[in-house]
């Protein structure tokens, strides 16, 4: 069974630029996560979905920041415009819904997207 | 709030050396506990878990982790250490509940030397 997959995984643009991440879950899984690594920092929580409706968005830093998750499969997180201080590595997770296969769910994380923004 | 501490930054370990990696905590509640890690170009991989029960817990790769109440911490460790365990190391933190996020520690790099 394939694992959660992030494209790209590596992204370099420019302050003012658009970029979009995405991210393909586990098959079945309506839990989606995004988490952010920022250098040297540790990695944070920025939104949940379960299936295409967002749960929880505390961590977005800002309205720069926008996700969705159309029809309740892959999720995209689009950053408008990049900031400097969004350079990071942007982990997606996805897990099962935890009244199918228990208390906790394991969340699965993806790769990675490494952001540049210069 | 809820936090993870994960003291040391770089830790670097001869090949066939014990490991030892700290992890504290702070959360309100009994908390669940993890460790996961990164290898260079991959995701976080889940190495171990703790929910209840007995506080010696068994991951994969050879690692294990103990949870110490008293102390609030979840240190993780392997007896003798491979070139293969070069990674980045994360302890997080989950409240007891399916779905929410979890909280992480800044990571513990490790690096094997022969």
């Amino acid at each position: 069974e394939a694992g959660v997959t992030q494209f790209p995984s590596h992204s370099v643009i420019e302050k003012g630029q658009t970029v979009t991440l995405r991210c393909d879950p586990i098959s079945g899984h309506d839990n989606l996560y995004w988490y952010r690594r920022v250098m040297g920092k540790e990695i944070k929580f920025l939104l949940h979905f379960v299936k295409e409706s967002k749960q929880d968005e505390s961590g977005m830093p800002n309205n720069r920041f926008l996700a969705e998750r159309t029809g309740g499969t892959y999720s995209t997180l689009k950053v408008q415009p990049a900031e400097l201080e969004d350079s990071g590595v942007y982990f997606c997770a996805s897990s099962q819904d935890p009244r199918t296969s228990g208390l906790y769910n394991e969340q699965f994380f993806g790769p990675g997207t490494r952001l540049t923004v210069l | 709030a809820q936090s993870v501490t994960q003291p040391d930054i770089h830790i670097t370990v001869s090949e066939g050396a014990s490991l030892e990696l700290r992890c504290n905590y702070s959360y309100g509640a009994t908390p669940y506990l993890f460790w996961y890690v990164q290898s260079p170009g991959q995701g976080l991989q889940l190495l171990l878990k703790y929910f209840s029960g007995d506080t010696l817990v068994q991951g994969i790769k050879g690692f294990e982790a103990e949870f110490k109440r008293s102390q609030s911490s979840f240190n993780l460790r392997k007896p003798s250490v491979h070139w293969s365990d070069a990674a980045e190391y994360f302890c997080a933190v989950g409240p007891y509940s399916g779905n929410t996020p979890l909280v992480f520690g800044k990571g513990t790099r490790l690096s094997v030397i022969a």
